[in-house]
């Protein structure tokens, strides 16, 4: 079974530019979330789909944050225009239905760097 | 507020002695608990959860409602142990709630 795919693995930008990241569940989990660790700091929601349906996006930081699943498969999450603080590791994952019993399977990250 | 504390931000152990990551939560009503770790230079993914009661790689974590506790314990540690370990609290919601992690190091 292939896992949750993020692409790219590391991202350079500048502030200001835009930037957009994808995510690839695993097939057949509707659950898809966006996570980000700051420096320092815990892991934090970002936002959670339900297909292609956005079920809680309480943890957006600001409208500069985008995203989508259009089809109900892989996402995208963009920032623009991307501010220095918008640096850290984004993570994705992905879970079926009932996520309280079986946790959630992570994507290995994109690491965001905005110079 | 949704809470989960681990208070120890690094730990450090020598091979073959016992091992506790603490975790605390503050959370209203009745939240699963779940432990995951990131290994270096390989994603985060689910160490144990408390709804199953299961003993993974000889790690166990106990759900203490008086003291709101969910700590992670393994009587002997191995070098393989290291690692960085995130207590996580789910509620009502599908959100995960994270504490800041502890990364455990298990010396020869």
């Amino acid at each position: 079974e292939a896992g949750v795919t993020q692409f790219p693995s590391h991202s350079v930008i500048e502030k200001g530019q835009t930037v957009t990241l994808r995510c690839d569940p695993i097939s057949g989990h509707d659950n898809l979330y966006w996570y980000r660790r700051v420096m320092g700091k815990e892991i934090k929601f970002l936002l959670h789909f339900v297909k292609e349906s956005k079920q809680d996006e309480s943890g957006m930081p600001n409208n500069r944050f985008l995203a989508e699943r259009t089809g109900g498969t892989y996402s995208t999450l963009k920032v623009q225009p991307a501010e220095l603080e918008d640096s850290g590791v984004y993570f994705c994952a992905s879970s079926q239905l009932d996520s309280r019993r079986g946790g959630y399977t992570f994507g290995s990250g994109t690491r965001l760097t905005v110079v | 507020a949704q809470r989960v504390t681990q208070p120890e931000k690094l730990l450090s152990v020598f091979k073959g002695a016992p091992v506790e990551l603490k975790c605390n939560y503050s959370y209203s009503g009745s939240p699963e608990l779940f432990w995951y770790v990131q290994y270096s230079r390989q994603r985060l993914q689910l160490l144990l959860r408390h709804i199953s009661r299961e003993s993974i790689k000889g790690f166990t974590a106990d759900l203490n409602k008086g003291e709101t506790s969910f700590h992670l314990k393994k009587p002997f540690a191995q070098e393989e142990d290291s690692a960085m370990y995130y207590c996580a609290a789910q509620g009502g919601s599908e959100k995960l709630v994270f504490g800041k992690g502890t990364k455990l190091t298990v010396n020869p």
